[in-house]
């Protein structure tokens, strides 16, 4: 399958720090995607993005569509311990694509 | 139901042992997707089912694993002969329609360890 190669693959920041993560592909991706997840639960969606270039923002997070449309990151301004989890990017080759390719993941750790 | 529902939630095995597990997609949702999460690892894909189109099949490991979808509704995943590389977090997901990862909803997982 396709390589998504997500990094960091862990962070350890202070409460209120930005925090930034970022994935690559070898391919182009059509669309690129956002998750979070917490402990025990599925993925939970948090932005997606259409359009090489494309900056979308959801509340303190904010994630770009690289212009290659071979990368994409995500970045969390002023840090609070619920944002605590595990981040993972995903990939769709094209709309007419059935799966997601997704990264390994970014474990985020957010010390009060 | 409002969210996927996945059960069970944990299962325990013996190497050698068949496992089923299921998946209630949210209701009126036309695709449904299975994906296997090793630890530390990202998500892999394994079926998807849409509508009343044949599946795709291309990401199961092999011919030990087989899915199936009722009344386009309820799916079961079907592990035989389960081996310990087969402990995972077993995650299934449903959408309206199986073309934009937005419309995907996770339900919580089958954590499958095979001793």
């Amino acid at each position: 399958g396709q390589q998504l190669n997500q990094s960091p693959q862990s962070m350890f920041i202070q409460e209120g720090e930005d925090v930034s993560m970022n994935c690559t592909s070898s391919s182009i991706f059509n669309t690129w995607l956002w998750y979070k997840q917490d402990p025990g639960e599925g993925p939970v969606l948090l932005i997606a993005l259409y359009k090489a270039g494309e900056l979308t923002s959801n509340g303190r997070l904010t994630a770009q569509f690289g212009i290659t449309r071979k990368d994409s990151f995500l970045n969390i301004s002023a840090s609070i311990p619920s944002d605590v989890g595990i981040y993972f990017c995903a990939g769709q080759l094209s709309s007419g694509a059935n799966n997601l390719f997704f990264g390994t993941g970014t474990r985020l750790t957010v010390i009060p | 139901g409002a969210g996927v529902s996945q059960s069970p939630s944990n299962k325990v095995t013996e190497k050698g042992k068949d496992v089923e597990l299921r998946c209630d997609p949210i209701s009126g949702h036309t695709a449904l997707y299975w994906y296997r999460q090793s630890l530390g690892q990202g998500l892999e894909f394994l079926i998807y089912f849409q509508g009343n189109s044949a599946p795709d099949k291309s990401g199961l490991p092999s011919d030990r694993f087989s899915a199936e979808r009722t009344g386009g509704s309820v799916s079961t995943l079907t592990i035989q002969r389960t081996q310990q590389e087969d402990s995972a977090v077993y995650l299934c997901a449903s959408s309206f329609q199986g073309r934009r990862g937005y419309g995907y909803t996770f339900g919580s997982g089958t954590r499958l360890t095979v001793v």
